[in-house]
């Protein structure tokens, strides 16, 4: 398993500004992810992050909106930049343990979240 | 494309009766699928998993979840309701399709819980 630690737990931000979500896994893992979870809805998956490649996005995610930075095995930083009320979500990263690269039968684990809202 | 669907959004039970939380999924690949909890204002929880081992997965807090693959089906239950099984539920299939195994959740079910 994997704990994750995210940091600020929760944020009140202002229209045209940027926030930078961090999250911190006490083991070395390969694989991050970070999500968005609008108010009363499901998960959506913003990207993967990999440590040493450029992130990969989903449909309607754009790097210039929500760059990610991946530096270390342990460590991923999510901004939300140009915020508008729109982005007022909760927005979670998550890990697959290990450094065993892909396998799609793993789980994830998830921080605790960061709740975002933007007036 | 892999997706899943929870039949339920909301699912009220009374404490101390069996908690049912459906879900179907679809894949074009032999699926992984998990359920997580989502408590007010926590992250999320594994409670179980399923990787095309044991088709009756048993998990965390007495719940477990049954894999059929001929009904596409991954349910979750438990005998006996708790007050603080109150809680969202997310059913949950990885994408064997992608290279990353990326994770698709459900839209989620509302448990709730009356005394």
């Amino acid at each position: 398993s994997a704990v994750i630690s995210q940091k600020p737990s929760r944020d009140i931000c202002q229209r045209g500004t940027s926030l930078t979500i961090q999250c911190q896994v006490d083991s070395q893992v390969t694989m991050m992810f970070w999500y968005r979870q609008q108010p009363g809805q499901s998960l959506t998956l913003i990207a993967t992050a990999n440590q040493g490649s450029e992130a990969t996005y989903e449909s309607g995610f754009v790097i210039d909106k929500f760059p990610i930075s991946r530096p270390n095995l342990t460590f991923s930083t999510l901004t939300v930049s140009n915020m508008s009320p729109e982005d007022s979500s909760i927005y979670l990263c998550s890990a697959r343990p290990g450094l065993a690269g892909v396998r799609s039968g793993h789980e994830q684990f998830f921080g605790p979240g960061t709740r975002l809202t933007v007036l | 494309a892999q997706s899943v669907t929870q039949l339920d959004s909301h699912v009220s039970v009374s404490e101390g009766t069996p908690v049912l939380l459906r879900c179907n999924y679809s894949s074009s690949y032999s699926p992984s699928l998990f359920w997580y909890v989502q408590h007010p204002n926590k992250g999320l929880q594994l409670l179980l998993k399923y990787t095309s081992a044991a088709t009756l997965v048993k998990g965390i807090n007495g719940f477990e979840a049954e894999f059929k693959k001929s009904e596409t089906s991954f349910h979750l239950t438990k005998p006996s309701a708790h007050m603080s099984d109150a809680a969202e539920y997310f059913c949950v299939v990885s994408d064997g399709s992608s290279n990353t195994g990326k994770l698709i959740f459900g839209q989620g079910t509302t448990l709730q819980v009356k005394p």
